[in-house]
């Protein structure tokens, strides 16, 4: 069964400093995609990053990055040089190939930054 | 497109009453899902469709909800009646197949 995993529940930062938040993943399909939600104070659900099961390369955007590990079944994702506005709720979410519309999402992390 | 519209965005009703949550999907997008958040148990999927058709509806936790989508630009989400344990906000989002899925802005449901 799918399962996505994201221990930290709150991390606090102070601006500046670089985070990073986890997500590991369990699946037996070979064929999947995991994605990272951010959700601010005002409750929407924002997409940031889609990423299939075949692309194990690095990316980043901006001050944002994300590390996609087949080996370890993590896909995590740094902030660099953290700011206020970077405070929300961060949603680790799979699905596999079968049911690739079905979102598994994970408890999320609460992420603080402090000026 | 102005995104999934999801409305109310905020209800409040008393325990018993039947209520109705709405959501208007991307044009275009052939699934519509309907989550459920909650700080116990996070975002669960209740159900979700593909052209209009409901596909998996295991999350859906009681008789009491029911959802719809007569068209492909709406569904509705039932619970009749409600109980103080239903309180959550529910997202409504859509996807075009292979994308990612957009939400709407969800609506906090208070039972009281």
């Amino acid at each position: 069964a799918q399962k996505v995993t994201q221990a930290q529940t709150e991390i606090s930062v102070v601006e500046k400093e670089d985070v990073t938040l986890d997500c590991v993943y369990e699946t037996r399909d070979t064929t999947y995609y995991l994605f990272w939600y951010k959700q601010p104070p005002s409750g929407e659900l924002v997409f940031l990053i889609r990423r299939n099961s075949f692309d194990e390369q690095n990316e980043i955007s901006g001050r944002y990055s994300w590390n996609f590990q087949k080996s370890t079944s993590s896909f995590n994702f740094t902030i660099t040089a953290s700011q206020v506005v970077d405070s929300a709720v961060y949603f680790c979410a799979l699905s596999e190939a079968k049911n690739t519309d079905k979102l598994i999402f994970g408890t999320g992390t609460r992420l603080q930054v402090f000026p | 497109d102005a995104g999934v519209i999801q409305s109310p965005r905020h209800e409040v009703t008393e325990m018993g009453q039947e209520v109705t949550l709405r959501c208007k999907p991307i044009s275009g997008h052939d699934y519509l899902f309907w989550y459920r958040q909650t700080m116990m148990r996070g975002l669960e999927l209740l159900i979700y469709f593909n052209n209009n058709v409901p596909i998996d509806d295991s999350g859906m936790p009681e008789d009491r909800f029911s959802a719809k989508m007569p068209n492909a630009s709406f569904s509705t989400l039932k619970i009749q009646p409600s109980e103080p344990r239903d309180s959550a906000v529910y997202f409504c989002a859509s996807t075009g197949g292979y994308t990612e899925a957009f939400f709407g802005q969800g609506t906090r449901l208070t039972v009281v």
